[in-house]
Formats: structure tokens, sequence, C-alpha cells
């Protein structure tokens, strides 16, 4: 297996644009996880799907954000509009099983720049 | 709100000695615990887990210790060596909840 996949690895785009992050995890995980790294917050999760589905998006920093699962092997992330605060490097995981007490493989995430 | 906790952003230690990285958390409720290990450009990897109802767990080179009454992770690495340098993250779940700590990048000198 590919191990999990995204696209772009890196972004740079001006404030106030659309940014579109994707994630292609591994065939057969259940559960698929985004995050968002920063050096002041370390890793912050920001949603979780279940079968496709969005069980946990408590932390989606601002209707800003949207996240979507349309099938078992493609999600999005967008930013509309984004802001410069949003510069980081988001990753994507997946896993199998129930949930957090499985390991997460992690793909190899998207560098984001906001100007 | 930090509810995991790497108080120690970096770390160096020479080839061959123990390395020793920490972790605090703040929510007793956390049942389960991880060490991730991230290279440059890479994203993070599962190292080794704990459950709360043990307080050591083993793999190789790798101990993880947890302290419930001081809310504190440890993990080791003996003998260290330098293609263990890296950002070692701890994560902490709970049911739906689950948090990362902020990192400490760890430099194995040969």
């Amino acid at each position: 297996d590919a191990g999990v996949i995204q696209s772009p690895r890196h972004e740079v785009t001006e404030m106030g644009q659309e940014v579109t992050l994707r994630c292609k995890p591994i065939s057969g995980h259940d559960y698929l996880f985004w995050y968002r790294q920063t050096m002041m917050r370390g890793l912050e999760l920001l949603i979780y799907f279940n079968n496709n589905v969005p069980i946990d998006d408590s932390g989606m920093p601002e209707d800003r954000f949207s996240a979507k699962m349309p099938n078992a092997s493609f999600s999005t992330l967008k930013i509309q509009p984004s802001e410069p605060r949003d510069s980081a490097v988001y990753f994507c995981a997946s896993s199998l099983g129930q949930g957090y007490t499985d390991t997460q493989y992690f793909g190899p995430g998207t560098r984001l720049t906001v100007l | 709100d930090q509810q995991v906790k790497q108080n120690s952003p970096s770390l160096s230690v020479q080839e061959g000695r123990i390395s020793i990285l920490n972790c605090d958390y703040t929510n007793s409720m956390f049942d389960y615990f991880l060490w991730y290990k991230k290279y440059p450009a890479e994203g993070p990897t599962f190292l080794i887990s704990i459950s709360s109802i043990k307080d050591k767990n083993e793999d190789g080179r790798f101990t993880v210790f947890l302290n419930k009454s001081a809310k504190h992770l440890s993990l080791h690495i003996v003998p260290s060596q330098p293609g263990d340098s890296a950002v070692y993250f701890c994560a902490a779940s709970a049911g739906n909840q689950f948090y990362f700590g902020t990192g400490t990048s760890l430099t194995v000198i040969p």
C-alpha cells in the first residue's frame, strides 16, 4: 500500500483565497483525521471521520474551515477565505478499527503558506 | 489550553547514552498514551503506546513509563543512536478526545 497520500505537498496562496487540501487514506481504514501543526500548539486535531461521517469537528478553528469525505478513499479540507495565521503544516491520518487506541498512519503533510 | 505538555522543546544526547523525553498531562480521564516520531518533511509515525492500566511498556530500545499520580509520561531510549534524531510527540486519549503535545526535538550526537 502507498500509505496516506496528501496533495499538494506545498501550497502558497494570498490572503482571501480559497485553499483545498486533499487526502487519500489507506484502503480499508475506517477512520480519517485532519491535523494542523504549528510551533506554538504542536499537533492539533481539527476533525475526524468514521466511515465517511464526521464524528467530531470541535477542533475546527472557525467557520472558514470545512472538511468533507464524499467516499472512503477521499477527503478534503477547505479554507475559505484563507488568512496568514492559517499558515501551518496540515496532516491527514487514517486508522483501522476502533479509533484512538489504534495506530494512526500519517501522510507527509501539506505545508500551507498564506501571504 | 494545552492538555498535553512537552516542556522541553529540544534535547541533545551523546550516542550510546540514554535519552529521556518527558510529557505531562492535565486530564485524569486520559486512558491511553502514545508516542510518535517525526522526521523532517514526513508525517509522524507511531512509536510506542501504553494503557493507563500499566505503568511501563517496553519495545526494544524504547520504554514508556506512566506515572498516573503525577500525570507524567516519559519515553526512554537506550542506547540512543544518531537515527533517533527526530521530533517526538506524546499523545493522550480518552473516548473521543485526542491531544498531542508540542513535541521535543531530539538530537543524538555521534
